[in-house]
């Protein structure tokens, strides 16, 4: 069965202090792995999209990096606007159909 | 603001009914994504569906069916609730046939069965 694990389950910052949330996956046949944002109440923000080990995408503060085994979301000097949960999902081809498996997300608060 | 909308906002319902959530996606949007996010369960994928035909199918019970109209908007419907079944109902909409790359995702719908 496909998993994705989230690490940790909450972080609380510093406005300023740079940190890194973690998504572990085992996944068989990887087609993507995203990153989205979602604040209270809210639907989820997509961010980035990675495919291969090795890459790297960046957004503001925001920089997503992926290995065969996890990927990180590192933030870099964090602001409270940045506070909210980060959802890490991976996608896979199973029976021919794209199916999105979603951890269960790193609440981030960034105090002033 | 997506560009995805959902109603109802708020539904209060009570167990062994029957509800239908409904979802229009963005512009031009041809795939509609529905997903269930409760607390013990994160968010859950349910189905997809494109230009009205079913393309992938996730954790989706038996109780629930959903059906994409030839105007692109979907419905989820969702009967014999149980007491379980009250979550948040997230609808999303992307461009693409297949893939989840850059879905935007609605507002949400929010079931509470009592």
């Amino acid at each position: 069965e496909d998993q994705v694990t989230q690490s940790p389950e909450a972080l609380r910052l510093q406005e300023g202090e740079s940190s890194s949330l973690n998504c572990s996956y085992t996944v068989s046949g990887l087609r993507g792995l995203f990153w989205y944002r979602q604040d209270p109440g809210k639907g989820p923000e997509f961010l980035f999209t990675l495919y291969s080990a090795g890459e790297e995408k960046e957004k503001e503060r925001l920089k997503a990096t992926l290995t065969k085994k996890e990927s990180f979301l590192h933030i870099t000097a964090p602001k409270p606007e940045d506070s909210a949960t980060y959802l890490c999902a991976v996608q896979t081809l199973t029976g021919g159909s794209y199916i999105p498996t979603f951890g269960r997300g790193t609440s981030l608060i960034v105090h002033p | 603001d997506s560009g995805v909308t959902q109603t109802p906002k708020h539904l209060i319902t009570a167990t062994g009914q029957r509800v239908t959530l409904r979802c229009s996606p963005r512009s031009g949007d041809l795939s509609v994504y529905w997903y269930q996010q409760s607390l013990d369960q994160g968010l859950q994928f349910l189905i997809q569906y494109y230009n009205g035909e079913e393309r992938a199918k996730g954790n989706i019970l038996e109780r629930f069916s959903a059906q994409q109209f030839p105007d692109l908007h979907s419905e989820l419907n969702l009967s014999s609730l149980e007491l379980g079944d009250s979550a948040l109902y997230f609808c999303a909409s992307s461009d693409r046939a297949q893939g989840v790359e850059t879905q935007y995702f609605g507002p949400g719908t929010r079931l509470l069965v009592l």
